[in-house]
Protein backbone atom coordinates (compact mmCIF):
# COMPACT_ATOMS: atom_id res chain seq x y z
CA UNK A 1 0.00 0.00 0.00
CA UNK A 2 1.17 2.88 -0.56
CA UNK A 3 -1.52 5.95 0.84
CA UNK A 4 -0.74 7.49 4.28
CA UNK A 5 -3.57 9.46 5.31
CA UNK A 6 -4.03 12.32 7.77
CA UNK A 7 -6.53 15.03 8.77
CA UNK A 8 -5.90 18.87 7.36
CA UNK A 9 -5.75 20.75 10.36
CA UNK A 10 -6.03 20.97 14.04
CA UNK A 11 -6.46 23.75 16.61
CA UNK A 12 -5.68 23.49 19.56
CA UNK A 13 -5.01 26.32 22.92
CA UNK A 14 -2.08 26.71 24.28
CA UNK A 15 -1.24 24.63 27.23
CA UNK A 16 -3.25 22.16 25.73
CA UNK A 17 -2.04 18.78 24.63
CA UNK A 18 -2.51 17.79 20.59
CA UNK A 19 -2.74 14.93 19.46
CA UNK A 20 -2.01 14.03 15.36
CA UNK A 21 -3.46 11.17 13.94
CA UNK A 22 -2.42 9.07 11.04
CA UNK A 23 -3.36 6.21 9.29
CA UNK A 24 -1.03 4.04 6.88
CA UNK A 25 -1.34 1.14 4.87
CA UNK A 26 1.72 -0.99 4.36
CA UNK A 27 1.85 -3.67 7.49
CA UNK A 28 5.66 -4.58 6.53
CA UNK A 29 6.55 -0.98 7.12
CA UNK A 30 9.50 -0.95 9.87
CA UNK A 31 9.84 2.54 10.63
CA UNK A 32 7.34 4.91 11.27
CA UNK A 33 8.37 8.72 11.16
CA UNK A 34 7.12 11.95 12.66
CA UNK A 35 8.42 15.12 10.81
CA UNK A 36 7.77 18.98 11.42
CA UNK A 37 7.78 21.61 8.70
CA UNK A 38 7.61 25.09 9.22
CA UNK A 39 7.13 28.05 6.92
CA UNK A 40 9.65 28.07 4.52
CA UNK A 41 12.28 25.58 6.03
CA UNK A 42 12.94 21.73 5.16
CA UNK A 43 11.35 18.87 7.13
CA UNK A 44 12.95 18.16 11.10
CA UNK A 45 12.63 14.91 12.07
CA UNK A 46 10.69 14.98 15.28
CA UNK A 47 10.42 11.06 16.54
CA UNK A 48 10.01 7.41 15.06
CA UNK A 49 9.01 4.39 16.19
CA UNK A 50 10.45 0.83 15.74
CA UNK A 51 6.88 -1.35 14.28
CA UNK A 52 7.99 -3.81 16.67
CA UNK A 53 7.12 -0.97 19.66
CA UNK A 54 3.48 0.26 20.21
CA UNK A 55 4.91 3.20 22.09
CA UNK A 56 7.24 5.85 22.79
CA UNK A 57 8.06 8.83 24.65
CA UNK A 58 10.33 11.74 23.93
CA UNK A 59 10.04 14.88 26.53
CA UNK A 60 6.58 16.45 25.73
CA UNK A 61 5.91 13.95 22.56
CA UNK A 62 3.94 10.56 22.59
CA UNK A 63 3.86 8.10 19.69
CA UNK A 64 1.72 5.41 19.79
CA UNK A 65 1.34 2.59 17.03
CA UNK A 66 -1.71 0.55 16.62
CA UNK A 67 0.02 -1.92 14.22
CA UNK A 68 -4.08 -3.88 13.90
CA UNK A 69 -5.63 -0.69 13.02
CA UNK A 70 -2.59 1.00 11.22
CA UNK A 71 -2.82 4.26 13.00
CA UNK A 72 -0.12 5.95 14.31
CA UNK A 73 -0.43 9.24 16.34
CA UNK A 74 1.80 11.78 18.14
CA UNK A 75 0.67 13.52 21.29
CA UNK A 76 2.19 17.06 22.41
CA UNK A 77 1.91 18.17 25.59
CA UNK A 78 1.36 21.87 26.62
CA UNK A 79 1.29 22.48 23.60
CA UNK A 80 3.47 26.13 22.63
CA UNK A 81 2.69 28.74 19.88
CA UNK A 82 6.37 27.53 18.66
CA UNK A 83 4.93 24.43 18.29
CA UNK A 84 2.44 25.82 15.38
CA UNK A 85 3.59 24.25 12.29
CA UNK A 86 2.89 21.41 9.61
CA UNK A 87 3.11 17.42 10.66
CA UNK A 88 3.90 14.35 8.47
CA UNK A 89 3.65 11.03 9.25
CA UNK A 90 5.88 9.16 7.25
CA UNK A 91 6.42 5.27 6.74
CA UNK A 92 9.57 3.43 5.56
CA UNK A 93 9.53 0.84 2.91
CA UNK A 94 12.62 -1.63 2.80
CA UNK A 95 11.95 -3.04 -0.38
CA UNK A 96 14.83 -1.91 -3.76
CA UNK A 97 15.91 1.19 -1.23
CA UNK A 98 14.80 2.95 2.11
CA UNK A 99 11.58 4.47 0.59
CA UNK A 100 10.10 7.37 2.88
CA UNK A 101 5.80 7.47 2.04
CA UNK A 102 4.69 10.68 3.80
CA UNK A 103 1.05 12.02 4.50
CA UNK A 104 -0.15 14.94 3.00
CA UNK A 105 0.40 16.67 6.26
CA UNK A 106 -1.91 18.35 9.16
CA UNK A 107 -1.10 21.89 9.89
CA UNK A 108 -1.18 22.59 13.76
CA UNK A 109 -2.37 26.13 14.71
CA UNK A 110 -1.62 26.97 18.23
CA UNK A 111 -3.83 29.97 20.16
CA UNK A 112 -2.38 32.07 23.28
CA UNK B 1 27.79 19.11 12.16
CA UNK B 2 26.97 20.90 9.09
CA UNK B 3 23.20 20.01 7.63
CA UNK B 4 22.26 18.85 3.96
CA UNK B 5 22.88 22.26 1.62
CA UNK B 6 21.04 23.10 -1.16
CA UNK B 7 21.00 26.35 -3.91
CA UNK B 8 19.51 27.78 -5.19
CA UNK B 9 16.59 28.57 -2.34
CA UNK B 10 14.40 30.01 -5.25
CA UNK B 11 14.09 30.16 -8.66
CA UNK B 12 11.68 31.48 -11.36
CA UNK B 13 11.93 30.42 -14.55
CA UNK B 14 9.73 30.13 -18.08
CA UNK B 15 7.86 27.06 -19.18
CA UNK B 16 10.03 25.35 -21.43
CA UNK B 17 13.22 26.53 -19.99
CA UNK B 18 15.78 24.30 -18.49
CA UNK B 19 17.05 24.53 -14.57
CA UNK B 20 19.27 22.67 -12.16
CA UNK B 21 19.26 22.11 -8.27
CA UNK B 22 22.58 21.63 -6.55
CA UNK B 23 22.65 19.08 -2.97
CA UNK B 24 25.44 19.02 -0.67
CA UNK B 25 24.79 16.01 1.68
CA UNK B 26 25.68 15.92 5.33
CA UNK B 27 29.35 14.47 5.32
CA UNK B 28 29.46 10.70 5.50
CA UNK B 29 25.72 9.92 4.54
CA UNK B 30 26.17 7.59 1.64
CA UNK B 31 22.60 7.73 0.80
CA UNK B 32 20.69 10.53 -0.81
CA UNK B 33 17.50 11.53 -2.29
CA UNK B 34 15.26 14.14 -3.91
CA UNK B 35 11.90 14.61 -2.91
CA UNK B 36 9.16 16.97 -4.76
CA UNK B 37 6.92 18.83 -2.59
CA UNK B 38 3.89 20.32 -4.17
CA UNK B 39 2.10 22.48 -2.02
CA UNK B 40 -0.50 21.91 0.19
CA UNK B 41 0.80 17.99 -0.63
CA UNK B 42 3.52 15.76 1.48
CA UNK B 43 6.97 14.96 0.00
CA UNK B 44 7.36 12.53 -3.22
CA UNK B 45 10.43 10.69 -3.68
CA UNK B 46 11.95 11.71 -6.96
CA UNK B 47 14.71 9.33 -6.79
CA UNK B 48 17.62 7.66 -4.62
CA UNK B 49 21.15 7.40 -4.62
CA UNK B 50 23.47 4.74 -2.56
CA UNK B 51 26.47 6.39 -3.35
CA UNK B 52 26.27 7.04 -6.79
CA UNK B 53 24.50 4.68 -8.19
CA UNK B 54 20.63 4.75 -8.44
CA UNK B 55 18.72 2.66 -5.96
CA UNK B 56 15.35 3.66 -7.24
CA UNK B 57 13.87 6.30 -9.79
CA UNK B 58 11.03 5.05 -10.27
CA UNK B 59 8.69 7.74 -9.83
CA UNK B 60 11.19 10.65 -11.74
CA UNK B 61 9.87 11.76 -14.86
CA UNK B 62 12.48 10.73 -17.16
CA UNK B 63 11.57 12.72 -20.11
CA UNK B 64 12.39 15.69 -18.57
CA UNK B 65 13.89 15.08 -15.20
CA UNK B 66 17.88 13.81 -14.93
CA UNK B 67 19.86 13.50 -11.92
CA UNK B 68 23.73 12.70 -10.98
CA UNK B 69 25.40 12.47 -7.62
CA UNK B 70 28.99 12.34 -9.37
CA UNK B 71 31.86 11.33 -7.25
CA UNK B 72 29.18 9.76 -4.57
CA UNK B 73 28.65 13.47 -2.69
CA UNK B 74 27.35 16.40 -4.38
CA UNK B 75 23.93 15.85 -6.41
CA UNK B 76 22.37 18.11 -8.96
CA UNK B 77 18.48 17.38 -10.27
CA UNK B 78 17.89 18.83 -13.41
CA UNK B 79 14.24 19.92 -15.20
CA UNK B 80 14.62 20.08 -19.15
CA UNK B 81 12.20 22.21 -19.82
CA UNK B 82 9.90 22.27 -17.18
CA UNK B 83 6.52 23.00 -17.24
CA UNK B 84 4.06 24.89 -15.16
CA UNK B 85 2.95 21.53 -12.68
CA UNK B 86 6.80 21.25 -11.68
CA UNK B 87 5.95 24.50 -9.49
CA UNK B 88 7.09 22.81 -5.92
CA UNK B 89 9.67 22.79 -3.80
CA UNK B 90 12.61 20.49 -4.25
CA UNK B 91 13.76 18.58 -1.07
CA UNK B 92 17.36 17.15 -1.03
CA UNK B 93 17.70 14.71 1.78
CA UNK B 94 20.95 12.08 3.08
CA UNK B 95 20.90 9.12 5.39
CA UNK B 96 23.34 7.46 7.18
CA UNK B 97 21.53 3.88 6.89
CA UNK B 98 24.47 1.93 9.20
CA UNK B 99 23.08 2.91 12.37
CA UNK B 100 19.44 0.94 11.88
CA UNK B 101 17.43 4.03 12.12
CA UNK B 102 17.31 5.16 8.49
CA UNK B 103 16.79 8.69 9.73
CA UNK B 104 16.58 11.19 6.55
CA UNK B 105 17.64 14.61 7.16
CA UNK B 106 16.12 17.27 4.70
CA UNK B 107 17.62 20.49 3.49
CA UNK B 108 15.71 24.09 2.89
CA UNK B 109 14.90 22.99 -0.29
CA UNK B 110 14.63 24.77 -3.59
CA UNK B 111 11.09 26.69 -4.04
CA UNK B 112 10.44 26.98 -8.10
CA UNK B 113 8.24 28.46 -10.17
CA UNK B 114 7.66 28.07 -13.35
CA UNK B 115 5.38 30.53 -14.99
Amino acid sequence: GEDVEQSLFLSVREGDSSVINCTYTDSSSTYLYWYKQEPGAGLQLLTYIFSNMDMKQDQRLTVLLNKKDKHLSLRIADTQTGDSAIYFCAELWNNAGNMLTFGGGTRLMVKP
Amino acid sequence: EAGVAQSPRYKIIEKRQSVAFWCNPISGHATLYWYQQILGQGPKLLIQFQNNGVVDDSQLPKDRFSAERLKGVDSTLKIQPAKLEDSAVYLCASSLDTDGSYEQYFGPGTRLTVT
